[in-house]
């Protein structure tokens, strides 16, 4: 069955430290996407990254890089020089192929508070 | 452009009543999807719509929920006697839909807070 784990459920850090979360997952599909996903108080899912599963290459976006490695099914999100902005839960999801359309499994979140 | 829009933001409701959600797509997505999201958990699907029909609703927990889109747009999820364990946030997303081109982009409406008391 297709599932998520996000182990870490709430890390802490002091402002400017990097932080990594980590994401493992299973899949019986051999085409999948990744996704990482911010969820601030406010509420609303910010879309972070999709990830194919035929690309492996790493990607950075300023602070924010990911490590896929289809080897340990993971998909790890770091953010470099952590700012008080960053504190949210993140969501790793990873799709599930439906008939016409993809589903998307979530993980439980980690909860990260970057204090000042 | 506009994004996904749900009414109502907030929803507070007692044991036992019927409650109506909606969702209003982005226009021209022919793919709609509902999840729901209990405290501290991530997002779970519910049900997807292509087009007018219910292509997938694999994710529904039992047969008090159901959910409609009788003209391709529009949708509305409809949850018949609400128990406490109801109460999540409801989370509407629509995408261009199909495979063809493999995964089109789900955009999340800001959800709808449901409080069974």
């Amino acid at each position: 069955a297709q599932k998520v784990t996000q182990a870490q459920t709430e890390i802490s850090v002091v402002e400017k430290e990097d932080v990594t979360l980590d994401c493992v997952y299973e899949t019986r599909d051999t085409t999948y996407y990744l996704f990482w996903y911010k969820q601030p108080p406010s509420g609303e899912l910010v879309f972070l990254i999709r990830r194919n599963s035929f690309d492996e290459q790493n990607e950075i976006s300023g602070r924010y890089s990911w490590n896929f490695q289809k080897s340990t099914s993971s998909f790890n999100f770091t953010i470099t020089a952590s700012q008080v902005v960053d504190s949210a839960v993140y969501f790793c999801a990873l799709s599930e192929r439906m008939d016409s359309s993809y589903k998307l499994i979530f993980g439980s979140g980690t909860r990260l508070l970057v204090r000042p | 452009g506009a994004g996904v829009s749900q009414t109502p933001s907030n929803k507070v409701t007692e044991k036992g009543k019927y409650v109506e959600l909606r969702c209003d797509p982005i226009s021209g997505h022919t793919a709609l999807y509902w999840y729901r999201q209990s405290l501290g958990q991530g997002p779970e699907f519910l049900i997807y719509f292509q087009g007018t029909g219910a292509a997938d609703d694999s994710g529904l927990p039992n047969d008090r929920f159901f959910a409609v889109r009788p003209e391709g747009s529009v949708s509305t999820l409809k949850i018949q006697r609400t128990e406490r364990g109801d109460s999540a946030v409801y989370l509407c997303a629509s995408s261009t839909g199909g495979t063809d081109r493999g995964y089109n982009e789900q955009f999340f409406g800001p959800g709808t807070r449901l409080t069974v008391l």
